[in-house]
């Protein structure tokens, strides 16, 4: 089975800095997706960024990235120029393409709280 | 745009109540899931379907049943409430691996 682990709780920043949150994985497959996803108060989750493990070249959405490095099996998000609005928890999430059945597999959570 | 829709924001039901929280999505999507996320859980799947009158169990299934008549709805069935269902809800549906969720229903069992 395929495990996310989010090792950060809880992370900090200040507006305008950047931060960067941890994802590790799990997996024996060789073709999967990987998401980060986004809940704030509200409680909507939003997909912030997807990547294809086929791909090489990380994805980004504006002042989001990713650190995909697939050997070592780490997914890790980036946040530049934060802003108040980024405050929510995020979600890592995994998904295989050979499985029988589409699933996703998510991580415990890393809530970012941002400063003035 | 998709749009999954749970029926409920809120519930409060009675130990021993039959429950049902239903869900519903508009793009055809085959895969919908239900799971249940609890603070410093993170997000556990429940049950999913990948077809009409189709379910798989997932991480946590006991104390749960689905149904699922029609392609867009997604019904999760707690048999007979209890405490420790008190939780968070959310439905997704999926296409190309991503899921797409629902508002969610937290549930409250006095």
């Amino acid at each position: 089975a395929q495990t996310v682990t989010q090792s950060q709780p809880e992370m900090s920043v200040q507006e305008a800095e950047t931060v960067t949150l941890s994802c590790t994985y799990d997996t024996s497959e060789s073709d999967y997706y990987l998401f980060w996803y986004k809940q704030p108060p509200s409680r909507q989750m939003i997909l912030v960024i997807r990547q294809e493990a086929y791909k090489q070249q990380n994805a980004t959405e504006n002042r989001f990235s990713v650190n995909f490095q697939k050997a070592a099996k780490s997914f890790s998000l980036k946040i530049s120029d934060s802003q108040l609005g980024d405050a929510a928890m995020y979600f890592c999430a995994y998904n295989g393409m050979n499985s029988g059945y589409s699933t996703l597999t998510f991580g415990k959570g890393t809530m970012l709280l941002v400063s003035p | 745009d998709v749009k999954v829709t749970q029926s409920s924001r809120y519930l409060v039901k009675r130990t021993g109540e039959k429950v049902f929280l239903e869900c519903v999505q508009d793009m055809d999507h085959e895969n919908m899931f239900w799971y249940r996320q609890d603070p410093g859980l993170g997000l556990r799947l429940i049950y999913f379907s990948y077809d009409v009158k189709m379910k798989e169990k997932g991480d946590i299934p006991e104390g749960y049943s689905v149904s699922r008549e029609k392609k867009e709805r997604f019904s999760l069935i707690l048999e007979s409430a209890s405490t420790n269902q008190t939780s968070m809800y959310l439905c997704a549906s999926s296409f190309q691996g991503e899921a797409f969720f629902g508002q969610g229903t937290r549930l409250t069992v006095v």
